[in-house]
């Protein structure tokens, strides 16, 4: 069965630093990868995705992702963040030849001016 | 111009009772979805079609029966209403179930459903 992991229910960084939201998956075969985000009231937005190809997945709003094989990793980035970055974030996977995408927890971001 | 629209935005209704939900995309995807969300943000897959077909059907009480009339239309009705049923209910749709490259989904705002 597969399954997805996000150790951190809240990730709390200021404007300007680095932020990382960790992810980490479960499946068997090849996994494909996802990243979702949700402001508040509203429905969830795509970021970026990992399907095949370079490890380094870059998406919107500056976010970028790295996929990790051996550490069954997917972690999300962002070299500066903003405020406005603040959200929940959702890492998915979706592997093992099936049709479902599995959401993680969720990790709610705060940037902190 | 909303690309996957759910209504009603909120819901508030006494337990026992039926309600319907409705969810529209017109993006001219093949699958859509219902999601449940709960009161901890965990999100659920409950429902999928394709191409008007049933695809996925989680472990959902049947009570929740989904409806899709055409492929841009997936309608999500539930009966004799719980306490437990309260939680934000997201409509999505992607391009395509089986291409990897075409399943980024798009979700609706979401309706939130208080049942007391």
């Amino acid at each position: 069965a597969q399954s997805v992991a996000q150790p951190e229910d809240q990730v709390n960084v200021a404007e300007g630093n680095p932020l990382t939201v960790k992810c980490t998956y479960s499946v068997s075969g090849n996994p494909y990868l996802f990243w979702y985000v949700q402001y508040p009231n509203r429905g969830l937005q795509f970021l970026l995705k990992y399907i095949t190809g370079d490890n380094l997945v870059k998406g919107s709003y500056g976010f970028e992702a790295e996929f990790n094989k051996s550490q069954t990793s997917f972690h999300l980035k962002k070299p500066s963040a903003l405020v406005s970055d603040s959200a929940l974030y959702f890492c998915a996977v979706r592997g093992g030849g099936g049709f479902k995408t599995i959401f993680g927890a969720g990790t709610r971001l705060f940037v902190k001016a | 111009d909303t690309a996957v629209s759910q209504t009603p935005k909120y819901l508030v209704t006494q337990m026992g009772n039926d309600k319907s939900i409705k969810c529209e995309q017109n993006l001219g995807h093949d699958t859509m979805y219902w999601y449940k969300q709960d009161s901890k943000k965990f999100l659920k897959i409950m429902f999928s079609y394709n191409n008007k077909e049933l695809i996925i059907n989680e472990t959902v009480p049947n009570r929740f029966s989904p409806k899709s009339p055409d492929k841009a239309h997936l309608n999500l009705h539930i009966n004799s209403l719980e306490l437990g049923d309260s939680a934000v209910y997201f409509c999505a749709s992607s391009q395509d179930l089986t291409d990897l490259a075409k399943n980024i989904q798009y979700f609706g705002a979401g309706t939130r459903l208080s049942v007391l």
